[in-house]
């Protein structure tokens, strides 16, 4: 059975920085691209970015391009997102969500349970 | 102006059949596949459809999902209380080079 882990929220300062991390368990995680969703408090879904099966590419919302970047440690079955210079529109719950193919372009099959991030000063 | 349009909310009795749209441009529903996700109160999103019409193991069948050009629909029948909660459609833009979620729609069953 797959299961998705968030870590690593919390109360960070307009500007700073935070990693979110997310552990997977479960078979084949390294044949999988993966995605980061997010989730504003009583707002929509939005992509964040995604990372194919091998790291070799990534894609990334408008919203976070250059701020954000997101890898993958294949031998240690754990996903990352790093989010620099963070702003108040940040602020939202943030789901790790495997994609069903090794790219970009699968659905997102297994969600982890979220990590919150408040941006805050 | 939103990449996936969706209504903001929906409605219906116990047993009715309830449609929800999703309207798209080429470049995304008209390319690519698109999936729905059904999100419980307090709870992380779930895949109930992908492909267009395709649903993962121990979805019921009362959920079906369709494609007309650049727009898709999620179709529930039989419709029960616990079936309330916010759905999303979601797909690829090739144009924008990202992946999308409609504004959610809001099920309510009276």
């Amino acid at each position: 059975q797959v299961q998705l882990m968030e870590s690593g929220g919390g109360v960070v300062r307009p500007g700073r920085s935070l990693r979110v991390s997310c552990a997977v368990s479960g078979p084949n995680f390294s044949i999988y691209g993966i995605h980061w969703v997010r989730q504003a408090p009583g707002k929509g879904l939005e992509w964040v970015a995604n990372i194919w099966y091998d790291g070799s590419q990534k894609y990334y919302a408008d919203s976070v391009k250059g701020r954000f970047s997101i890898y993958r440690d294949n031998s240690k079955n754990i996903l990352f997102l790093q989010m620099n210079n963070v702003r108040a529109e940040d602020t939202a719950v943030y789901y790790c969500a495997r994609g069903n193919s090794s790219n970009h372009l699968g659905s997102f099959d297994y969600w982890g349970q979220g990590a919150l991030v408040t941006v805050s000063s | 102006q939103s990449v996936l349009t969706q209504p903001p909310s929906a409605s219906g009795t116990p047993g009715q059949r309830v449609t929800i749209s999703c309207s798209g441009s080429h470049s995304n529903i008209g390319t690519n596949t698109v999936d729905w996700y059904q999100q419980l109160p307090g709870t992380a999103p779930k895949l109930l459809i992908y492909a267009y019409n395709q649903r993962p193991s121990g979805v019921p069948d009362r959920f079906s999902g369709s494609k007309s050009g650049s727009s898709a629909s999620l179709a529930i029948s039989g419709l029960q209380s616990e079936d309330e909660a916010d759905y999303y459609c979601s797909a690829w833009d090739d144009s924008l080079n990202g992946r999308f979620f409609g504004g959610g729609t809001k099920l309510t069953v009276l």
